[in-house]
């Protein structure tokens, strides 16, 4: 079975300050790991995924996120927060060779603040 | 944009009515999938859909059922709703073989 767990529900963070959502996963195979975005009323949208090429990720707007295999983590990053950063984070399993068939962690909501 | 539409935005059903929910994909995304989000959750997979046969299930019971036609369009059919029935209801698409998923600004079903 694989899972994610989000560590934070909310996150706040000052304009200009660098964001941090912390991510753990569980899976008995080789995982498929991504961060997705959610603003209010559009869809999800693809941040940046590992399929073990590289353990740092680069993705869009700036965001970043680094596979830490012994700690079981794939937290996200980004150096200094923009206003429009503010919505719903989602860290994604899913296995290898598994199709398309994505376990979501429950979310973490960013407030980035003036 | 995504190129995944679907519709209604919104609907409101009573307890024990059936719904039908509608997706249309891009072009040539012959894989799409269903995902239910409840509110404050994390979608959560019902089921996929490749070459209008079903390819894998989540943890949902029969009365959750789709259809997917050759012209890229899909449906999600709930029977008997129930009122923990009640969320977002999201379609993404992909291309065969890929794992980048294109979703949808979702349905929002409320069961009353």
């Amino acid at each position: 079975a694989q899972s994610v767990t989000q560590l934070d529900s909310h996150v706040s963070v000052s304009e200009g300050t660098p964001v941090l959502l912390r991510c753990n996963y569980s899976s008995s195979y080789s995982p498929s790991l991504f961060w997705y975005v959610q603003h209010p009323n559009k869809g999800l949208q693809l941040l940046l995924k590992y399929t073990s090429a590289a353990t740092l990720v680069k993705g869009i707007n700036g965001f970043e996120a680094e596979f830490k295999k012994s700690e079981t983590s794939f937290h996200l990053t980004k150096p200094s927060a923009h206003m429009s950063d503010a919505a719903e984070y989602f860290c994604v399993v899913s296995i290898t060779g598994g199709g398309n068939k994505l376990t979501f962690g429950t979310g973490t909501q960013l407030k980035v603040e003036l | 944009e995504t190129g995944v539409t679907q519709s209604p935005t919104h609907l409101i059903k009573t307890r024990g009515q059936q719904v039908t929910l509608r997706c249309s994909s891009q072009s040539g995304h012959n894989t799409v999938s269903w995902y239910q989000q409840a509110l404050g959750q994390g979608p959560q997979f019902i089921f996929q859909y490749y070459r209008e046969e079903e390819n894998g299930r989540g943890n949902f019971p029969p009365r959750f059922s789709g259809l997917q036609f050759p012209n890229y369009s899909s449906e999600l059919n709930v029977n008997a709703l129930e009122l923990d029935d009640s969320a977002l209801y999201l379609c993404a698409s992909s291309y065969p073989g890929e794992e980048k998923l294109f979703f949808g600004s979702g349905t929002q079903l409320s069961v009353l």
